[in-house]
Protein backbone atom coordinates (compact mmCIF):
# COMPACT_ATOMS: atom_id res chain seq x y z
CA UNK A 1 0.00 0.00 0.00
CA UNK A 2 0.66 3.46 -0.51
CA UNK A 3 3.23 5.15 2.23
CA UNK A 4 4.37 7.69 2.80
CA UNK A 5 7.47 8.39 5.75
CA UNK A 6 9.25 11.65 6.38
CA UNK A 7 12.19 13.14 8.03
CA UNK A 8 12.24 14.09 11.76
CA UNK A 9 11.15 17.28 13.66
CA UNK A 10 13.97 19.84 13.64
CA UNK A 11 14.61 22.96 15.43
CA UNK A 12 16.87 25.84 13.54
CA UNK A 13 17.51 29.45 14.71
CA UNK A 14 15.86 32.42 12.52
CA UNK A 15 18.06 32.92 9.27
CA UNK A 16 18.82 29.13 9.06
CA UNK A 17 17.62 26.19 6.54
CA UNK A 18 15.63 22.96 6.61
CA UNK A 19 15.63 19.86 4.84
CA UNK A 20 12.72 17.61 5.14
CA UNK A 21 12.62 14.20 3.57
CA UNK A 22 9.48 12.27 2.10
CA UNK A 23 10.24 9.14 0.78
CA UNK A 24 7.14 7.17 -0.96
CA UNK A 25 6.37 4.06 -1.53
CA UNK A 26 3.78 1.27 -2.97
CA UNK A 27 2.92 3.01 -6.23
CA UNK A 28 4.74 4.33 -9.27
CA UNK A 29 6.50 7.25 -8.64
CA UNK A 30 6.34 9.05 -11.54
CA UNK A 31 3.14 8.61 -12.03
CA UNK A 32 1.35 11.17 -9.05
CA UNK A 33 3.53 14.30 -8.17
CA UNK A 34 3.70 15.21 -4.46
CA UNK A 35 2.64 18.32 -2.95
CA UNK A 36 4.21 20.03 0.58
CA UNK A 37 1.14 21.45 3.01
CA UNK A 38 1.97 23.14 6.50
CA UNK A 39 0.02 23.94 9.36
CA UNK A 40 1.28 26.15 12.23
CA UNK A 41 -0.30 25.77 15.29
CA UNK A 42 -3.93 25.70 15.70
CA UNK A 43 -4.07 27.19 11.97
CA UNK A 44 -5.67 25.68 8.85
CA UNK A 45 -3.50 23.86 6.62
CA UNK A 46 -1.05 26.14 4.00
CA UNK A 47 -0.37 25.21 0.50
CA UNK A 48 3.26 25.74 -0.19
CA UNK A 49 3.52 24.02 -3.87
CA UNK A 50 4.63 20.44 -5.84
CA UNK A 51 6.54 18.34 -7.65
CA UNK A 52 6.15 16.58 -10.44
CA UNK A 53 7.35 12.73 -9.79
CA UNK A 54 7.40 12.80 -13.90
CA UNK A 55 9.79 15.20 -14.78
CA UNK A 56 10.71 17.15 -11.55
CA UNK A 57 8.62 19.96 -12.72
CA UNK A 58 7.73 22.37 -9.70
CA UNK A 59 5.08 25.18 -8.76
CA UNK A 60 5.07 27.43 -5.98
CA UNK A 61 2.78 29.09 -3.69
CA UNK A 62 3.98 32.84 -4.59
CA UNK A 63 4.27 33.27 -0.82
CA UNK A 64 7.11 30.96 -0.86
CA UNK A 65 8.73 31.50 -4.17
CA UNK A 66 12.76 32.20 -3.32
CA UNK A 67 12.69 30.27 -0.31
CA UNK A 68 11.66 27.08 -1.29
CA UNK A 69 12.97 24.46 -3.21
CA UNK A 70 11.25 21.06 -4.00
CA UNK A 71 13.26 18.86 -5.40
CA UNK A 72 12.85 14.57 -6.31
CA UNK A 73 15.48 11.93 -6.12
CA UNK A 74 13.84 9.14 -8.24
CA UNK A 75 16.59 6.13 -7.61
CA UNK A 76 15.10 6.15 -4.31
CA UNK A 77 11.80 7.55 -4.66
CA UNK A 78 12.37 10.20 -2.11
CA UNK A 79 11.04 13.90 -2.56
CA UNK A 80 13.06 16.61 -0.44
CA UNK A 81 11.67 20.32 0.87
CA UNK A 82 14.02 22.74 1.40
CA UNK A 83 13.48 26.25 3.30
CA UNK A 84 15.88 28.75 3.47
CA UNK A 85 15.53 32.11 5.81
CA UNK A 86 13.54 30.72 8.14
CA UNK A 87 11.96 32.93 10.47
CA UNK A 88 9.60 32.30 14.12
CA UNK A 89 6.25 32.27 11.71
CA UNK A 90 7.73 29.43 9.54
CA UNK A 91 6.98 27.26 12.69
CA UNK A 92 5.08 24.76 11.47
CA UNK A 93 4.43 20.78 11.07
CA UNK A 94 5.59 20.18 7.47
CA UNK A 95 3.51 17.61 5.33
CA UNK A 96 4.27 15.78 2.52
CA UNK A 97 1.16 14.72 0.56
CA UNK A 98 0.39 12.50 -2.55
CA UNK A 99 -1.22 14.85 -5.17
CA UNK A 100 -3.51 12.85 -7.73
CA UNK A 101 -5.58 14.25 -10.43
CA UNK A 102 -4.35 17.07 -12.78
CA UNK A 103 -4.49 20.74 -11.84
CA UNK A 104 -3.27 21.40 -8.37
CA UNK A 105 -5.77 17.61 -8.04
CA UNK A 106 -6.43 15.63 -4.62
CA UNK A 107 -4.24 14.79 -1.65
CA UNK A 108 -4.84 11.30 -1.22
CA UNK A 109 -2.33 9.67 0.80
CA UNK A 110 0.01 12.07 3.37
CA UNK A 111 2.65 11.68 5.28
CA UNK A 112 2.84 11.53 9.34
CA UNK A 113 4.28 15.31 9.36
CA UNK A 114 7.86 16.93 10.52
CA UNK A 115 7.24 19.56 13.04
CA UNK A 116 9.98 22.31 12.26
CA UNK A 117 10.82 25.01 14.76
CA UNK A 118 11.96 28.06 14.72
CA UNK A 119 13.69 29.62 17.93
CA UNK A 120 16.29 31.47 18.67
CA UNK B 1 -6.06 34.43 -3.60
CA UNK B 2 -9.76 32.72 -3.41
CA UNK B 3 -11.08 32.80 0.26
CA UNK B 4 -13.05 29.64 1.61
CA UNK B 5 -15.13 30.56 4.59
CA UNK B 6 -16.60 27.72 6.43
CA UNK B 7 -19.19 27.86 8.88
CA UNK B 8 -19.54 26.74 12.02
CA UNK B 9 -16.36 27.24 13.20
CA UNK B 10 -17.37 24.22 15.70
CA UNK B 11 -20.28 21.83 16.88
CA UNK B 12 -21.90 19.25 19.08
CA UNK B 13 -24.08 16.95 18.45
CA UNK B 14 -25.30 13.52 19.26
CA UNK B 15 -24.57 10.07 17.96
CA UNK B 16 -27.02 9.72 15.39
CA UNK B 17 -27.44 12.87 14.10
CA UNK B 18 -27.06 14.67 11.67
CA UNK B 19 -24.16 17.47 11.24
CA UNK B 20 -24.10 19.87 8.18
CA UNK B 21 -20.60 22.02 7.99
CA UNK B 22 -20.72 24.98 4.99
CA UNK B 23 -18.21 26.21 3.04
CA UNK B 24 -18.77 29.81 0.88
CA UNK B 25 -15.56 30.63 -2.09
CA UNK B 26 -15.04 33.80 -2.63
CA UNK B 27 -15.69 33.31 -6.46
CA UNK B 28 -16.64 30.40 -9.02
CA UNK B 29 -14.57 27.49 -8.15
CA UNK B 30 -16.33 25.09 -9.96
CA UNK B 31 -16.66 21.79 -8.41
CA UNK B 32 -13.17 22.23 -7.61
CA UNK B 33 -13.67 20.96 -3.51
CA UNK B 34 -12.67 18.62 -1.45
CA UNK B 35 -13.56 17.99 2.04
CA UNK B 36 -11.01 16.84 4.72
CA UNK B 37 -11.22 15.17 8.64
CA UNK B 38 -8.20 15.87 11.00
CA UNK B 39 -7.56 14.23 13.96
CA UNK B 40 -5.32 15.79 17.02
CA UNK B 41 -1.38 14.79 15.85
CA UNK B 42 -2.72 13.25 12.39
CA UNK B 43 -2.66 14.85 8.81
CA UNK B 44 -5.66 15.66 7.04
CA UNK B 45 -7.55 12.94 5.33
CA UNK B 46 -8.90 13.12 1.70
CA UNK B 47 -12.92 12.39 2.15
CA UNK B 48 -14.50 14.27 -0.41
CA UNK B 49 -13.18 15.06 -3.79
CA UNK B 50 -14.45 17.30 -6.63
CA UNK B 51 -17.15 18.53 -4.54
CA UNK B 52 -19.28 15.28 -3.67
CA UNK B 53 -17.24 12.54 -4.99
CA UNK B 54 -16.65 9.63 -1.76
CA UNK B 55 -12.90 8.93 -1.75
CA UNK B 56 -12.84 4.88 -1.60
CA UNK B 57 -13.29 3.54 1.70
CA UNK B 58 -14.60 6.41 3.13
CA UNK B 59 -18.37 5.66 4.79
CA UNK B 60 -21.06 6.86 3.15
CA UNK B 61 -22.44 8.95 5.51
CA UNK B 62 -20.42 11.50 4.77
CA UNK B 63 -21.54 13.29 1.38
CA UNK B 64 -20.68 16.55 -0.07
CA UNK B 65 -22.62 19.06 -2.26
CA UNK B 66 -22.55 22.27 -4.09
CA UNK B 67 -25.12 25.06 -4.72
CA UNK B 68 -23.11 27.70 -6.95
CA UNK B 69 -20.28 29.31 -5.08
CA UNK B 70 -21.63 27.42 -1.13
CA UNK B 71 -20.16 24.06 -0.70
CA UNK B 72 -21.92 21.89 2.00
CA UNK B 73 -20.66 18.81 3.68
CA UNK B 74 -22.89 16.45 5.64
CA UNK B 75 -22.29 13.77 7.74
CA UNK B 76 -25.70 11.83 8.19
CA UNK B 77 -25.89 9.68 11.08
CA UNK B 78 -22.69 11.19 13.12
CA UNK B 79 -20.23 8.27 14.78
CA UNK B 80 -18.04 8.53 17.64
CA UNK B 81 -14.84 8.18 15.76
CA UNK B 82 -16.30 11.63 13.58
CA UNK B 83 -15.18 13.65 16.04
CA UNK B 84 -12.64 15.93 14.23
CA UNK B 85 -12.28 19.00 12.53
CA UNK B 86 -13.55 19.04 9.15
CA UNK B 87 -11.88 21.58 6.12
CA UNK B 88 -12.82 22.42 2.91
CA UNK B 89 -10.06 23.20 0.59
CA UNK B 90 -10.56 24.51 -3.25
CA UNK B 91 -8.04 23.92 -6.40
CA UNK B 92 -9.31 25.85 -8.76
CA UNK B 93 -6.50 28.05 -8.43
CA UNK B 94 -3.60 28.00 -6.01
CA UNK B 95 -5.00 25.67 -3.12
CA UNK B 96 -7.04 27.36 0.08
CA UNK B 97 -8.48 25.70 2.82
CA UNK B 98 -11.25 26.61 5.04
CA UNK B 99 -11.11 27.90 8.66
CA UNK B 100 -12.09 24.29 9.84
CA UNK B 101 -14.91 23.13 11.75
CA UNK B 102 -14.31 20.84 14.80
CA UNK B 103 -16.82 18.52 15.71
CA UNK B 104 -17.67 16.84 19.10
CA UNK B 105 -19.88 14.55 20.52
Amino acid sequence: QVHLVQSGGDVKKPGASVKVSCKASGYTFDSYGIAWVRQAPGQRPEWMGWISGYNGNTDYAQKFKGRVTMTTDTSTTTVYLDLRSLRPDDTAVYYCARKRGYSYGHLDYWGQGTLVTVSS
Amino acid sequence: DIQMTQSPSSLSAFVGDRVTITCQASQDIGNFLNWFQQTPGKAPKLLIYDASNLETGVPSRFSGRRSGTTFTFTISNLQPEDVATYYCQQYDRLPTFGGGTKVDI
